[in-house]
């Protein structure tokens, strides 16, 4: 059972937008910044969205995080074949000293 | 370009101990907090353990804790995960990765590919 809660799958078609839910508490969500990390399956994870809405360069503004009390969300607008992939939140918590990982959420693009 | 090359991983016995490496290139490596995260077949990701920068402050899983050690060195851009006592459900792909800042709270921005750690008699 993961700390940060997501849901196992979501699904849109090409063009769509779709959004990835990330439930928390105050020990990590409210208090820390959230990011959120793209994982083509037999790849690694590529960092996507850094302290909840900040986008690394490369990444394309079709992606948008944010944050609101102890939930996050990814949205992925204008949907992509390309989009298919696992999606998975993390954060620091306070009372675990370290950082979580929400379990992941497979995007298929139907 | 940021470059994060694991090694070390291979079949290992249950209670036996196996030692990681990370070569890191491309970057200051001395000014960057660093992590090792896991990802079990077909699972989700385990946050492993996190040194800072300078090696001053470790923090680790409580999954791992006791078990596990995390260090590095500056002088040859290496992180090290030493894992002891391994047991079946440490098997992994261990990835090491590098945190956005040096004291390890902005959390990963660039990983490594991965090592696969199997544990099995």
């Amino acid at each position: 059972q993961s700390v940060l809660t997501q849901p196992p799958s979501a699904s849109g078609t090409p063009g769509q937008r779709v959004t990835i839910s990330c439930s928390g508490s105050i020990s990590n969500i409210r208090g820390n910044t959230v990011n959120w990390y793209q994982q083509i399956p037999g790849t690694a994870p590529r960092l996507l969205i850094y302290i909840n809405n900040q986008r690394p360069s490369g990444v394309p503004d079709r992606f948008s995080g944010s944050k609101s009390g102890t939930s996050a969300s990814l949205a992925i607008s204008g949907l992509q074949s390309e989009d298919e992939a696992d999606y998975f939140c993390a954060s620091w918590d306070d009372n675990l000293d370290g950082w979580v990982f929400g379990g992941g959420t497979k995007l298929t693009v139907l | 370009q940021v470059q994060l090359v694991e090694s070390g991983g291979g079949v290992v016995q249950p209670g036996r101990s196996l030692r990681l490496s990370c070569a890191a290139s491309g970057f200051s490596f001395r000014d960057y907090a660093m992590h090792w995260v896991r990802q079990a077949p077909g699972k989700g990701l385990e946050w492993v353990a996190l040194l800072w920068y300078d090696g001053s402050n470790k923090k680790y899983a409580d999954s791992v804790k006791g078990r596990f050690t995390i260090s590095r060195d500056n002088s040859k851009n290496t992180l090290y995960l030493q894992m002891n006592r391994l047991r079946a459900d440490d098997r992994a792909v261990y990835y090491c990765a590098r945190d956005g800042a040096n004291w390890g709270f902005r959390g990963i921005d660039y990983w490594g590919h991965g090592t696969l750690v199997n544990v099995s008699s």
